[in-house]
């Protein structure tokens, strides 16, 4: 069965860096791209970015676009997510999602999430 | 990079209907049938319940429906229940290969 599992949470102080990972089973992890999507504690969805795993080629939200790097490891089916520059708005659940094939295809299967906590 | 709009909030009672919009613009609801819809119950993680604007995935009752108009997406629930409580989301593509979020639509069931 398809599964995405996240890494464990995380606390950070302000300026730091924090990277996250997303294991893949199930599937042909390179067919699914894989998105990234934030939640602040109380608030919205919030979309961060999107990584093809074939290529690796990526395209990023302009909420984080220069502090956000999406990486794969076709190797262990893993997708990685570094966002840097912390401060305590990124205080949120992150989640990765996968979709087929495409930049507007749904998000059908989504990862158990990953607390991110900035605090100083 | 604007969130599209929806309504804070919408109730209904049990076996009523209930519609939930989400606009947005040209480039992105209005441009493309790639909207979509999720719902997320408190502490969970969100789940696809429509895509394409009116496709429902294997599994989601056929309560559920989607359409659009123009620039709005509209996601009807039709038999109301007690489990349909939650928070609901739309998605759509926008140019530049980017997606965007709604801000997002608490449901209560009266």
């Amino acid at each position: 069965q398809v599964q995405l599992v996240q890494s464990g949470a995380e606390v950070k102080k302000p300026g730091a860096s924090v990277k996250l990972s997303c294991k893949a089973s199930g599937y042909t992890f390179t067919s699914y791209y894989m998105h990234w999507v934030r939640q602040a504690p109380g608030q919205g969805l919030e979309w961060m970015g999107i990584i093809n795993p074939n290529g690796g080629i990526t395209n990023y939200g302009q909420t984080v676009q220069g502090r956000v790097t999406m990486t794969r490891d076709t190797s262990t089916s893993t997708v990685y997510m570094e966002l840097s520059s912390l401060r305590s708005e990124d205080t949120a659940v992150y989640y990765c999602a996968r979709a087929y094939g495409g930049y507007g295809n749904p998000l059908d299967y989504w990862g158990q999430g990953t607390l991110v906590t900035v605090s100083s | 990079q604007s969130a599209l709009t929806q309504p804070a909030s919408v109730s209904g009672s049990p076996g009523q209907s209930i519609t939930i919009s989400c606009t947005g613009t040209s480039s992105d609801v209005g441009g493309y049938n790639y909207v979509s819809w999720y719902q997320q119950h408190p502490g969970k993680v969100p789940k696809l319940m429509i895509f394409e604007v009116s496709n429902r995935p294997s599994g989601v009752p056929d309560r559920f429906s989607g359409s659009k108009s123009g620039n709005t997406a509209s996601l009807t629930i039709s038999g109301l229940q007690a489990e349909d409580e939650a928070d609901y989301y739309c998605s759509s593509y926008r140019s530049s290969n980017t997606l965007v979020f709604g801000g997002g639509t608490k449901l209560t069931v009266l």
